[in-house]
């Protein structure tokens, strides 16, 4: 079956735009995860969702990022007034239930690029 | 929260010799403990995985250890090849919770 799909694959805005960044989970899967990489760097928790609960958003670097999961499938996250600094690649990934200890599953990521 | 350290940052080993890449997690709560391996561009895939209830886990070239009472798990390769060059990512999770990824280990096998 089709794996994790996140669109766009490749963004460039102006400093000061905003942006939406969507995520299809693999069909079936709970657990909702973003993440942010900076060139060459690590994977940065940013948000987390499972079924019906509260997300886990402390991870969240300012006001300026929100995220949500719509029928507990696809996810948007959106970053306000976008600055330099924002620019990376976010990836999302999902899990069939976080509870049960299963493992996530990453997309391609979609690369932002802030000029 | 939990914090993961991950060693080395980078890694150059001749083809043929082994890999050994380590990491510590800080919540004894932690109970399961994937390595994924990211190349270059591409999204990071899980190589291999580890819950608490055991300590070492073999598939073909590469195996995990976890040591519970030092709170450290480590990513083993052997027999490395120019196709194992990524970049390679421990993380630990409490079940039912977010994962915590380390800072990644760049990898390079030199033919």
């Amino acid at each position: 079956g089709a794996g994790v799909s996140q669109s766009p694959s490749n963004k460039v805005t102006e400093k000061g735009k905003d942006v939406e960044l969507r995520c299809d989970p693999i069909s079936g899967h709970t657990a909702l995860y973003w993440y942010r990489q900076s060139l060459g760097q690590g994977l940065e928790f940013l948000i987390y969702f499972q079924g019906n609960s509260a997300p886990d958003k402390s991870g969240l670097p300012s006001d300026r990022f929100s995220a949500e999961r719509t029928g507990g499938s696809v996810s948007t996250l959106t970053i306000q007034r976008t600055q330099q600094e924002d620019s990376a690649v976010y990836l999302c990934a999902s899990s069939p239930d976080s509870r049960t200890g299963n493992t996530i599953y990453f997309g391609e990521g979609s690369w932002l690029t802030v000029v | 929260g939990e914090n993961v350290e991950q060693h080395p940052s980078t890694l150059s080993v001749q083809e043929g010799d082994s890999a050994v890449i380590k990491c510590t997690y800080s919540d004894s709560a932690s109970n399961y403990f994937p390595w994924y391996k990211q190349e270059l561009g591409k999204r990071p895939q899980l190589i291999i995985d580890i819950r608490s209830n055991v300590g070492e886990k073999k598939d073909q070239r590469i195996a995990v250890t976890l040591n519970k009472t030092a709170k450290h798990f480590s990513l083993h390769i052997t027999e490395t090849q120019p196709e194992d060059s990524a970049v390679y990512f421990c993380a630990a999770t409490i079940t039912g919770n977010q994962f915590y990824f380390g800072t990644g280990t760049s990898l390079t096998v030199i033919p």
